[in-house]
């Protein structure tokens, strides 16, 4: 069974552009999370969509958003980008049936930089 | 809201020697714990987990680690180190308040260096 897919897997942006990364999930796995990883803040969530419904969201601003389609491939977009929003981001997908499908397999990440 | 402290951001220790990782959590509810390891210029990879039972758990690559409610605590431990195992490791909680949410809350990170 083929593993999380996260493209492009390098991008670098010019301050004030947007951008879109992309994440497939695993071949039946409903629910797509994203983080973002950087050396300062470490790992940090993002936000989390199950069945094309966004569940959960963390604390960042409204430039980042996220949607999911209905074969649960899942899109990220950060708009006017800014110097501190470099980072790896990695989207990491689970069954999320039940409470038992509790395992978050995660992606190789997007590494963005933007200068 | 769940926080996770990683005790030693670094971790330097010889081949064939034991090692172990400090994981303490805080959480006004119950959590599921795990483990993930990163290696360089890839994606997190899941080590074990602890989501009830037994407070011993065994994972991959020879790991193991120790839930302990009293101290809120979930080290990770391993008898021998290979050079392999060099990489950086995270320790993560998951609330069980929201249900089905899958939000993790990392640690930053420990280090672990071996040395020939």
């Amino acid at each position: 069974k083929a593993g999380v897919t996260q493209t492009p897997r390098y991008l670098i942006k010019t301050r004030g552009q947007q951008v879109t990364l992309s994440c497939s999930p695993i071949s039946g796995h409903r629910s797509v999370s994203w983080y973002q990883q950087t050396p300062g803040q470490g790992l940090q969530f993002l936000f989390e969509y199950f069945s094309e419904t966004q569940r959960n969201k963390g604390n960042f601003p409204g430039r980042f958003s996220g949607r999911q389609f209905s074969n649960s491939r899942s899109e990220m977009n950060v708009s006017t980008l800014e110097l501190g929003d470099s980072a790896l981001y990695l989207c990491a997908s689970s069954l999320s049936r039940d409470e038992s499908s509790y395992e978050q397999y995660f992606g190789p990440g997007t590494r963005l930089t933007v200068t | 809201a769940q926080s996770v402290t990683q005790l030693d951001s670094q971790v330097p220790v010889f081949e064939e020697a034991p090692v172990e990782l400090r994981c303490n959590y805080s959480s006004s509810v119950s959590v599921y714990l795990f483990w993930y390891v990163q290696y360089p210029n890839q994606g997190l990879q899941l080590l074990l987990k602890y989501l009830s039972g037994s407070t011993l758990v065994k994972g991959i690559n020879g790991f193991e680690a120790e839930f302990n409610k009293s101290q809120t605590s979930f080290h990770l431990r391993k008898p021998s180190v290979h050079i392999s195992d060099t990489a950086e490791y995270f320790c993560a909680v998951r609330s069980l308040l929201i249900q089905g949410a899958q939000k993790l809350v990392f640690g930053q990170g420990t280090r672990l260096t071996i040395n020939p």
